[in-house]
């Protein structure tokens, strides 16, 4: 069955060093992958996307990796700060024929250290 | 500038009682979706629709049922409340197309008792 999850459960990290998240997924017919970013007492917040025929895309700060081959998603966060800090979850998209659906992996905490 | 909306923030029911949970978009979304959320299952989808009154199950749909009469409004109901749905309840919503990311509340968290 498809699955998406995430290798690290929490990880810290220092202020103003990269981050790195990873996520695994499964389901090869998805098209689109996406990062989400829920601070605590927030609902997640689209922080950015990546179509399944592109390997790169860079954002303000941040850059999401896919390795198609090995089904594998990173989300690449450079300088960290403490704003960071909160839970990311990766997701993957597929049409339905009547609308998107995502469906989630369990998400990793990000912790910034000062 | 809130785009999703949901009238509860904190919820405490009793076991058995019948509860609603309210979800108003006013983006004029098509979709939307029931997820709850708890700790290392990540989230995980109830309900969906994708027109008015129009619902499709979700991965884990027992014990709920949903209500959409108006393309705004959506509406989680659980029948006969237990103690193992307590959990953060989360709405999103989405545009229709090929493409989109979907637009969350803040939550709901329910605690029943």
């Amino acid at each position: 069955g498809e699955s998406v999850g995430l290798h690290l459960p929490t990880l810290s990290v220092q202020e103003g060093d990269n981050s790195i998240i990873n996520c695994a997924y499964s389901n090869s017919a998805s098209d689109y992958f996406i990062w989400y970013k829920q601070e605590s007492g927030k609902g997640p917040q689209f922080i950015i996307d990546i179509r399944s025929n592109m390997d790169k895309r860079q954002g303000q700060r941040v850059t999401v990796l896919l390795n198609k081959t090995v089904k594998h998603l990173s989300l690449q966060i450079a300088a960290t700060q403490p704003g960071d800090s909160a839970v990311y979850f990766c997701a993957e998209n597929r049409w339905t024929g009547g609308g998107n659906k995502l469906t989630f992996g369990t998400g990793t905490q990000l912790k910034v250290e000062l | 500038d809130v785009k999703v909306t949901q009238s509860s923030r904190y919820l405490v029911k009793r076991t058995g009682e019948k509860v609603f949970l309210e979800c108003v978009q006013d983006m004029d979304h098509e979709n939307m979706f029931w997820y709850r959320q708890d700790p290392g299952l990540g989230l995980r989808l109830i309900y969906f629709s994708y027109d008015v009154k129009m619902k499709e199950k979700g991965d884990i749909p027992e014990g709920y049922s949903v209500s959409r009469e108006k393309k705004e409004r959506f509406s989680l109901i659980l029948e006969s409340a237990s103690t193992n749905q307590t959990s953060m309840y989360l709405c999103a919503s989405s545009t229709s197309g090929r493409r989109h990311g979907y637009t969350f509340g803040s939550g709901t968290r329910l605690t029943v008792v």
